[in-house]
């Protein structure tokens, strides 16, 4: 069965310092999705992508946050310059369609730590 | 704006009996709700979803959840649980229209099954 793919499965930073995360959705998967989840609390959205621009975003998503999709199968989210609060469970979800049925496939998760 | 309550942070059960993990929703019109199962060092893989049509719904592994209108809650349940069962499980709800696609998660639930 085709799964979405993240790596680094663990990531350590330094505050201030620039990180890319990287996922690989599913191969004929349009819609595209970064979720963050902080220690012990809710999965919380971060933005989605269709067709090469971002389609939402929530408040989470500043000026710190991009996402990009350089080429046909990676999906990157990089956080420019990292705060302690950023310290949390990075979820790439990709969905083949967004109508109706809207289950999303996720990945295993990057943790990304700033110290 | 739409919000998911699981109540319970985690849920104890021992092998063979049943199980029931929370979740209530409030959203704006009609709901998609949706369970979510996340095993460890793996993404969240979909479980079951309510879209319309008969509040029982039947999903993956033997799980089941009913939704209820009235009291705008989606359990999840199981007739005799499995020490494989053991995983967090996250709820999540989105508008059916008129709103965002984006679905919103629970905290999650930790359930343990016990020998």
């Amino acid at each position: 069965e085709p799964e979405v793919t993240q790596t680094p499965s663990h990531q350590v930073t330094q505050m201030g310092q620039e990180v890319i995360l990287r996922c690989v959705p599913i191969s004929n998967h349009l819609y595209f999705y970064w979720y963050r989840q902080i220690l012990g609390q809710k999965v919380e959205f971060l933005v989605s992508f269709y067709n090469n621009e971002i389609s939402e975003k929530s408040e989470i998503f500043d000026d710190q946050f991009s996402v990009e999709r350089p080429d046909g199968s990676n999906f990157t989210l990089k956080i420019r310059s990292t705060k302690l609060e950023d310290s949390a469970m990075y979820f790439c979800a990709s969905t083949r369609q967004l109508g109706e049925s809207g289950e999303q496939y996720f990945g295993p998760g990057t943790r990304l730590t700033v110290t | 704006a739409q919000s998911v309550a699981q109540p319970e942070d985690q849920v104890n059960v021992a092998e063979g009996n049943p199980l029931t993990v929370k979740c209530t929703y409030s959203v704006s019109g009609n709901p998609y709700l949706f369970w979510y199962v996340q095993y460890p060092n793996r993404g969240l893989q979909f479980l079951l979803k309510y879209i319309t049509g008969d509040n029982l719904v039947k999903g993956s592994y033997g799980f089941e959840a009913e939704f209820n209108k009235s009291q705008t809650s989606f359990h999840l349940k199981k007739p005799s649980a499995l020490v494989s069962d053991s995983a967090l499980y996250f709820c999540a709800v989105r508008v059916t229209s008129g709103g965002s696609y984006i679905p919103t998660f629970g905290r999650g639930t930790s359930l343990i099954v016990h020998p």
